[in-house]
Protein backbone atom coordinates (compact mmCIF):
# COMPACT_ATOMS: atom_id res chain seq x y z
CA UNK A 1 0.00 0.00 0.00
CA UNK A 2 0.78 3.54 -0.15
CA UNK A 3 3.45 5.37 2.52
CA UNK A 4 2.92 8.36 1.17
CA UNK A 5 -0.54 10.23 1.09
CA UNK A 6 -1.54 13.04 -1.42
CA UNK A 7 -4.74 14.75 -0.99
CA UNK A 8 -6.63 15.66 -2.58
CA UNK A 9 -5.51 14.11 -5.99
CA UNK A 10 -7.43 16.49 -7.83
CA UNK A 11 -8.81 20.38 -7.61
CA UNK A 12 -10.50 23.37 -9.58
CA UNK A 13 -9.82 26.21 -7.83
CA UNK A 14 -11.24 29.82 -9.24
CA UNK A 15 -8.63 32.36 -10.16
CA UNK A 16 -7.33 34.48 -7.01
CA UNK A 17 -8.04 31.95 -4.12
CA UNK A 18 -5.84 29.94 -2.60
CA UNK A 19 -5.40 25.78 -2.38
CA UNK A 20 -3.34 23.57 -0.18
CA UNK A 21 -2.25 20.27 -0.87
CA UNK A 22 -1.39 18.03 1.47
CA UNK A 23 1.28 15.35 1.57
CA UNK A 24 1.56 12.62 4.35
CA UNK A 25 3.97 9.62 5.38
CA UNK A 26 2.16 7.13 6.77
CA UNK A 27 3.92 4.61 8.26
CA UNK A 28 7.38 6.75 9.47
CA UNK A 29 8.35 9.88 10.05
CA UNK A 30 9.81 12.74 7.44
CA UNK A 31 12.07 15.42 8.51
CA UNK A 32 12.33 16.28 5.24
CA UNK A 33 9.73 16.09 2.10
CA UNK A 34 10.14 17.28 -1.27
CA UNK A 35 7.45 19.22 -3.68
CA UNK A 36 7.86 18.76 -7.44
CA UNK A 37 5.82 20.38 -10.17
CA UNK A 38 5.67 18.34 -13.24
CA UNK A 39 4.48 20.09 -16.81
CA UNK A 40 1.92 17.90 -19.27
CA UNK A 41 4.51 15.61 -21.00
CA UNK A 42 7.48 17.01 -18.83
CA UNK A 43 9.91 16.07 -15.86
CA UNK A 44 9.57 16.71 -12.51
CA UNK A 45 11.20 20.69 -11.22
CA UNK A 46 11.63 20.12 -7.72
CA UNK A 47 10.58 23.27 -6.41
CA UNK A 48 11.31 22.85 -2.36
CA UNK A 49 12.47 20.68 0.21
CA UNK A 50 10.26 20.77 3.13
CA UNK A 51 11.79 21.06 6.76
CA UNK A 52 9.77 20.02 9.71
CA UNK A 53 9.82 22.52 12.24
CA UNK A 54 11.68 24.78 10.03
CA UNK A 55 11.83 27.20 6.70
CA UNK A 56 11.43 25.48 3.52
CA UNK A 57 14.39 25.66 1.15
CA UNK A 58 13.17 26.68 -2.02
CA UNK A 59 14.74 26.42 -5.72
CA UNK A 60 16.06 29.13 -7.93
CA UNK A 61 13.12 30.91 -9.37
CA UNK A 62 10.30 29.33 -7.04
CA UNK A 63 8.40 32.25 -5.77
CA UNK A 64 8.30 31.40 -2.08
CA UNK A 65 5.18 33.73 -1.05
CA UNK A 66 3.04 32.38 -4.28
CA UNK A 67 3.73 28.43 -2.99
CA UNK A 68 3.57 28.69 0.94
CA UNK A 69 5.28 25.38 2.40
CA UNK A 70 4.65 23.95 6.08
CA UNK A 71 5.90 21.40 8.08
CA UNK A 72 4.26 21.13 11.21
CA UNK A 73 4.82 17.65 12.43
CA UNK A 74 7.09 14.60 11.50
CA UNK A 75 4.38 12.99 9.16
CA UNK A 76 2.92 16.01 7.05
CA UNK A 77 3.82 18.78 5.06
CA UNK A 78 1.16 21.08 3.27
CA UNK A 79 1.67 23.44 -0.18
CA UNK A 80 -0.31 26.12 -0.41
CA UNK A 81 -0.44 27.75 -3.53
CA UNK A 82 -1.69 31.77 -3.21
CA UNK A 83 -3.81 33.67 -5.19
CA UNK A 84 -3.63 31.10 -7.60
CA UNK A 85 -3.45 32.13 -11.59
CA UNK A 86 -4.23 29.78 -14.77
CA UNK A 87 -0.12 29.28 -15.29
CA UNK A 88 -0.29 27.58 -11.78
CA UNK A 89 -2.10 24.89 -13.24
CA UNK A 90 0.30 21.92 -12.77
CA UNK A 91 0.45 18.35 -11.61
CA UNK A 92 1.93 18.67 -7.93
CA UNK A 93 4.00 15.98 -6.25
CA UNK A 94 5.29 15.01 -3.01
CA UNK A 95 7.89 12.61 -1.73
CA UNK A 96 9.89 11.63 1.32
CA UNK A 97 12.62 9.70 1.95
CA UNK A 98 12.51 6.83 4.21
CA UNK A 99 15.77 4.82 5.68
CA UNK A 100 16.02 1.38 5.72
CA UNK A 101 19.19 -0.52 7.16
CA UNK A 102 20.58 -0.76 3.52
CA UNK A 103 19.60 2.69 1.94
CA UNK A 104 16.70 5.51 1.85
CA UNK A 105 14.12 5.51 -0.75
CA UNK A 106 11.91 8.58 -1.92
CA UNK A 107 8.27 7.36 -1.64
CA UNK A 108 5.85 9.66 -3.55
CA UNK A 109 2.39 10.92 -3.20
CA UNK A 110 -0.50 10.45 -6.16
CA UNK A 111 0.11 13.87 -7.09
CA UNK A 112 -2.53 16.51 -6.96
CA UNK A 113 -3.54 17.91 -10.22
CA UNK A 114 -4.30 21.79 -9.92
CA UNK A 115 -6.82 23.45 -12.48
CA UNK A 116 -6.98 27.18 -12.25
CA UNK A 117 -9.94 28.77 -14.03
CA UNK B 1 24.92 21.23 -11.12
CA UNK B 2 24.01 18.17 -11.38
CA UNK B 3 22.50 17.44 -14.90
CA UNK B 4 20.30 14.65 -16.34
CA UNK B 5 19.76 13.75 -20.00
CA UNK B 6 17.39 11.56 -21.33
CA UNK B 7 18.01 12.09 -25.67
CA UNK B 8 15.09 9.78 -26.53
CA UNK B 9 11.64 11.16 -25.89
CA UNK B 10 9.92 8.20 -26.88
CA UNK B 11 10.07 4.35 -27.79
CA UNK B 12 8.44 1.31 -28.91
CA UNK B 13 8.98 -2.09 -28.81
CA UNK B 14 7.07 -5.46 -29.86
CA UNK B 15 5.45 -6.93 -26.56
CA UNK B 16 8.13 -10.36 -25.15
CA UNK B 17 11.04 -8.03 -26.77
CA UNK B 18 13.80 -6.01 -24.96
CA UNK B 19 14.18 -2.26 -25.43
CA UNK B 20 17.02 -0.66 -23.36
CA UNK B 21 16.50 3.62 -22.47
CA UNK B 22 19.47 5.91 -22.78
CA UNK B 23 20.09 8.03 -19.79
CA UNK B 24 23.69 10.27 -19.30
CA UNK B 25 24.62 12.45 -16.75
CA UNK B 26 26.59 15.09 -15.63
CA UNK B 27 28.32 15.53 -11.89
CA UNK B 28 31.68 15.90 -10.28
CA UNK B 29 30.73 14.05 -7.42
CA UNK B 30 32.65 10.32 -6.53
CA UNK B 31 29.66 8.96 -4.49
CA UNK B 32 25.91 8.96 -6.24
CA UNK B 33 22.92 7.40 -6.39
CA UNK B 34 21.28 6.78 -9.90
CA UNK B 35 18.00 5.70 -10.24
CA UNK B 36 15.20 4.50 -13.03
CA UNK B 37 11.67 5.67 -11.89
CA UNK B 38 8.44 4.70 -14.22
CA UNK B 39 5.09 7.09 -14.33
CA UNK B 40 1.81 4.91 -15.66
CA UNK B 41 -0.97 6.80 -16.60
CA UNK B 42 -2.06 6.94 -13.31
CA UNK B 43 1.17 9.37 -12.63
CA UNK B 44 1.89 7.84 -9.28
CA UNK B 45 5.99 7.07 -9.09
CA UNK B 46 6.80 3.99 -9.40
CA UNK B 47 10.93 3.05 -8.58
CA UNK B 48 11.61 0.31 -11.03
CA UNK B 49 15.92 -0.28 -10.12
CA UNK B 50 18.55 1.74 -8.06
CA UNK B 51 22.33 1.82 -8.40
CA UNK B 52 24.89 3.07 -6.25
CA UNK B 53 28.08 4.83 -7.98
CA UNK B 54 30.44 3.14 -5.89
CA UNK B 55 29.28 -0.33 -6.93
CA UNK B 56 30.88 -1.70 -10.25
CA UNK B 57 27.84 -4.57 -10.30
CA UNK B 58 24.79 -3.54 -12.45
CA UNK B 59 21.76 -3.54 -10.63
CA UNK B 60 19.18 -6.25 -11.66
CA UNK B 61 15.81 -6.61 -10.67
CA UNK B 62 13.77 -9.22 -12.22
CA UNK B 63 13.47 -8.20 -16.11
CA UNK B 64 15.13 -4.91 -15.83
CA UNK B 65 18.54 -3.96 -15.71
CA UNK B 66 20.88 -1.53 -15.77
CA UNK B 67 24.34 -0.61 -17.68
CA UNK B 68 25.96 1.57 -15.46
CA UNK B 69 29.63 3.28 -16.94
CA UNK B 70 30.84 5.47 -14.12
CA UNK B 71 33.90 6.84 -16.59
CA UNK B 72 30.99 7.52 -19.08
CA UNK B 73 28.47 8.84 -17.02
CA UNK B 74 25.89 6.77 -18.97
CA UNK B 75 23.23 4.48 -17.15
CA UNK B 76 20.78 2.87 -19.65
CA UNK B 77 17.84 0.28 -18.39
CA UNK B 78 17.01 -2.60 -20.08
CA UNK B 79 13.71 -4.15 -20.44
CA UNK B 80 13.74 -7.50 -21.35
CA UNK B 81 10.49 -9.58 -21.82
CA UNK B 82 8.44 -6.27 -22.26
CA UNK B 83 4.86 -6.72 -20.75
CA UNK B 84 1.74 -4.36 -21.82
CA UNK B 85 2.58 -3.43 -18.36
CA UNK B 86 5.41 -1.61 -18.89
CA UNK B 87 3.72 0.97 -20.93
CA UNK B 88 4.90 4.32 -19.15
CA UNK B 89 7.14 6.97 -18.56
CA UNK B 90 10.73 6.33 -17.78
CA UNK B 91 12.51 8.75 -15.78
CA UNK B 92 16.51 8.61 -14.89
CA UNK B 93 17.30 10.57 -12.10
CA UNK B 94 20.57 11.42 -9.98
CA UNK B 95 21.02 11.92 -6.40
CA UNK B 96 24.21 12.91 -4.76
CA UNK B 97 25.26 10.90 -1.54
CA UNK B 98 23.96 12.27 1.74
CA UNK B 99 21.68 14.50 0.01
CA UNK B 100 17.90 13.42 -0.54
CA UNK B 101 17.13 15.72 -3.65
CA UNK B 102 16.48 13.85 -6.76
CA UNK B 103 17.20 15.65 -10.45
CA UNK B 104 15.11 13.83 -12.81
CA UNK B 105 15.63 13.42 -16.55
CA UNK B 106 12.91 14.71 -19.19
CA UNK B 107 11.96 11.30 -19.29
CA UNK B 108 11.04 8.76 -22.35
CA UNK B 109 7.89 7.37 -23.15
CA UNK B 110 7.71 3.47 -24.18
CA UNK B 111 4.94 2.02 -25.72
CA UNK B 112 4.77 -1.60 -25.93
CA UNK B 113 3.40 -2.97 -29.15
CA UNK B 114 1.22 -6.01 -28.68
Amino acid sequence: GAVVSQHPSWVICKSGTSVKIECRSLDFQATTMFWYRQFPKQSLMLMATSNEGSKATYEQGVEKDKFLINHASLTLSTLTVTSAHPEDSSFYICSAPRASLQHTEAFFGQGTRLTVV
Amino acid sequence: AQTVTQSQPEMSVQEAETVTLSCTYDTSESDYYLFWYKQPPSRQMILVIRQEAYKQQNATENRFSVNFQKAAKSFSLKISDSQLGDAAMYFCAYRNFGNEKLTFGTGTRLTIIP
